[in-house]
């Protein structure tokens, strides 16, 4: 089984700065993946960001990027120069092994992006 | 781009009604999933289908739910007896078919918003 830990519940931050989310995870698997998603007022489930375990290079998306730490099962969210949309909940998920695997979701972080 | 549609946007329905909740998966896709978002809290997983067969399920998918795959591009979740506890937010996703080692998205429609009253 898996397990999602985002310890944050809301966070914000002056528009142009830095914010970081944190999320850790447990799993048994040897190989899994892991994601951010934005869920912004609309209430759409828009991803954000992938990581494949077995990748140590960290993801990047433009501003967005990820701090990923195996051993430490901590797979946090950097977002550079935020934006008024990037006003929205934001959801760690991870999802096992290979192939179309459940995804298992965090119990989010609402962002906001201060003007 | 393509993309998962859901129908309808908005449901409401009285306790002990059926209701089913459609979606149209993205059309080279295989996987399908159903999640539920009660209000302020996360996203749980429901139900993946495959095949024409549901491939995992959770312990919130009861007898009291179905899924189907009517036609080659519909994908319906159906609760027989609405309870109040139903109220959520549904999400459909689909996803392609890749091989081992290569990694995958989950594309999600907008959701419908049930309501049961």
């Amino acid at each position: 089984a898996q397990t999602v830990t985002q310890s944050q519940p809301e966070m914000s931050v002056q528009e142009a700065e830095t914010v970081t989310l944190s999320c850790t995870y447990d799993t048994s698997e040897s190989n899994y993946y892991l994601f951010w998603y934005k869920q912004p007022p609309s209430r759409q489930m828009i991803l954000v960001i992938r990581q494949e375990a077995y990748k140590q290079q960290n993801a990047t998306e433009n501003r967005f990027s990820v701090n990923f730490q195996k051993a430490a099962k901590s797979f946090s969210l950097k977002i550079s120069d935020s934006q008024l949309g990037d006003t929205a909940m934001y959801f760690c998920a991870s999802a096992s092994n290979f192939g179309n695997e459940k995804l298992t979701f965090g119990t989010g972080t609402r962002l906001t992006i201060i003007p | 781009e393509p993309e998962v549609t859901q129908t309808p946007s908005h449901q409401v329905t009285q306790m002990g009604q059926e209701v089913i909740l459609r979606c149209v998966p993205i059309s080279n896709h295989l996987y399908f999933y159903w999640y539920r978002q009660i209000l302020g809290q996360k996203v749980e997983f429901l139900v993946s289908f495959y095949n024409n067969e549901i491939s995992e399920k959770s312990e919130i998918f009861d007898d009291q739910f179905s899924v189907e795959r009517p036609d080659g591009s519909n994908f319906t979740l159906k609760i027989r007896s609405t309870k109040l506890e139903d109220s959520a937010m549904y999400f459909c996703a689909s996803s392609e078919i890749l091989g081992r080692g290569i990694s995958f998205e989950q594309y999600f429609g907008p959701g419908t918003r049930l309501t049961v009253t």
